[in-house]
């Protein structure tokens, strides 16, 4: 079967450095795309990685190994309004994509 | 930038009820998506569109059926409404035949079947 994988829940401090894993076993693997979702509000698209690597788009930074399975979503001198659940999501061989639960992330003053 | 509009933030049905969700989008995008979002559960595929006319059966088809008769408007219809059906129904579009381009969504319509 097909798995996405991430924690439920992280908490993190204002101003600190918070990673969010995201594992995978998928049918075949076309990218991997991470989405922010506020409370209440649509998903918007952060980043999408194809190639094993680190890709920074400013505060927020994502890294794909695909022999491990594995990526992670790095956010840096987080602000109040980064608490928002994190979406990871595969797009396996037939190129529909497959969705992790979500990591609600809480950020404290 | 790229609207997803839905008729609807929040909706309240009854059981047995014909139920209509819109979604309309504004980039002439040719991939269209309807998905349910549940608590502790990742986003669920239930229809989706990759062009007008055509549809596709996601991983929980049952009791919902889809129109595109549009290409910037695909409809989500409930054919008659159970409790198990309410939840947040998000659509999505997306630009293009390959999946590599990000799906923009819509803000959602939560919905309670009474």
């Amino acid at each position: 079967g097909q798995n996405i994988d991430q924690p439920t829940e992280m908490t993190a401090t204002e101003g600190a450095i918070v990673q969010i894993n995201c594992t995978y076993q998928t049918s075949g693997f076309n990218g991997l795309f991470w989405y922010q979702q506020h409370a209440g509000e649509a998903p918007t698209f952060l980043s999408y990685n194809v190639l094993d690597g680190l890709e920074e788009k400013g505060r927020f930074s994502s890294f794909l190994s695909r022999s491990k399975g594995y990526s992670y979503l790095l956010l840096k001198e987080l602000q109040m309004k980064d608490s928002a659940s994190y979406l990871c999501a595969v797009l396996d061989s037939n190129y529909q994509l497959i969705w992790g639960a979500g990591t609600k992330l809480i950020i404290k003053p | 930038d790229v609207k997803v509009t839905q008729s609807s933030r929040y909706l309240v049905k009854r059981t047995g009820e014909k139920v209509f969700l819109e979604c309309v989008q504004d980039m002439d995008h040719e991939n269209m998506f309807w998905y349910r979002q549940d608590p502790g559960l990742g986003l669920r595929l239930i229809y989706f569109s990759y062009d007008v006319k055509m549809k596709e059966k996601g991983d929980i088809p049952e009791g919902y059926s889809v129109s595109r008769e549009k290409k910037e408007r695909f409809s989500l219809i409930l054919e008659s409404a159970s409790t198990n059906q309410t939840s947040m129904y998000l659509c999505a579009s997306r630009r293009g035949a390959r999946g590599n381009q990000p799906q923009h969504f819509g803000d959602g319509t939560r919905l309670s079947i009474l």
